[in-house]
């Protein structure tokens, strides 16, 4: 079957820095994205990686590696509204998305 | 005005009764998606359109039907609700490559409780 994994919650403290793990195995790849939810909304467009490496986009990083089957979103200068879920989901080869159950970010003062 | 529309956003019935979640969209994507999300689980797909004409089942589609009235409009029916029905459903539109990617934008939610 198909599965995609991540921590069910992190902690982290204002102004750190944050790595959140997905790792996948999907029938085929072509795509990674990450969404970020805020409680009781819409789930939005953060980053997406279709080819291995590092993209960046301001204080949110992530990281591909197919071989792998692995992926990071990684925060910078973490801000207390960074508090959310943030979702890994993977396009496969039937062009269907395949959704992580998130990971639960807590930032602490 | 939002891009994606969703009613209602909160509702609580009982069950064996008929349920409808309307979805309004001013993207002018031919992609829409329903999903639900339950807590401790991905968001799971109940039924997808490519095209007013293309209607697909997802990977819950038992319970559920729906409806492309137009490019714009998608809605979910629930013919005869039951308690595990509980959950917040999400439409979502695709489309306008952002980063080489077809990205979902998604409706605000509609929290449904069955009784």
């Amino acid at each position: 079957g198909q599965n995609i994994d991540q921590p069910t919650e992190m902690t982290a403290t204002e102004g750190a820095i944050v790595q959140i793990n997905c790792t996948y195995q999907t029938s085929g790849f072509n795509g990674l994205f990450w969404y970020q939810q805020h409680a009781g909304e819409a789930p939005t467009f953060l980053s997406y990686n279709v080819l291995d490496g590092l993209e960046e986009k301001g204080r949110f990083s992530s990281f591909l590696s197919r071989s792998k089957g692995y992926s990071y979103l990684l925060l910078k200068e973490l801000q207390m509204k960074d508090s959310a879920s943030y979702l890994c989901a993977v396009r496969d080869s039937n062009y269907q998305l395949i959704w992580g159950a998130g990971t639960k970010l807590i930032i602490k003062p | 005005d939002a891009d994606v529309t969703q009613t209602p956003r909160n509702r609580i019935t009982k069950t064996g009764k008929r349920i409808m979640l309307e979805c309004s969209q001013t993207k002018g994507h031919d992609r829409m998606y329903w999903y639900r999300q339950d807590p401790g689980l991905g968001l799971r797909l109940i039924y997808y359109s490519f095209d007013v004409k293309d209607i697909n089942k997802g990977e819950i589609s038992d319970g559920y039907s729906v409806s492309r009235q137009a490019q714009a409009k998608f809605s979910l029916s629930l013919e005869s609700a039951i308690p595990n029905q509980t959950a917040l459903y999400f439409c979502a539109t695709e489309g306008g490559s952002i980063s080489g990617a077809n990205v979902l934008t998604f409706g605000a939610g509609s929290r449904l409780t069955v009784l």
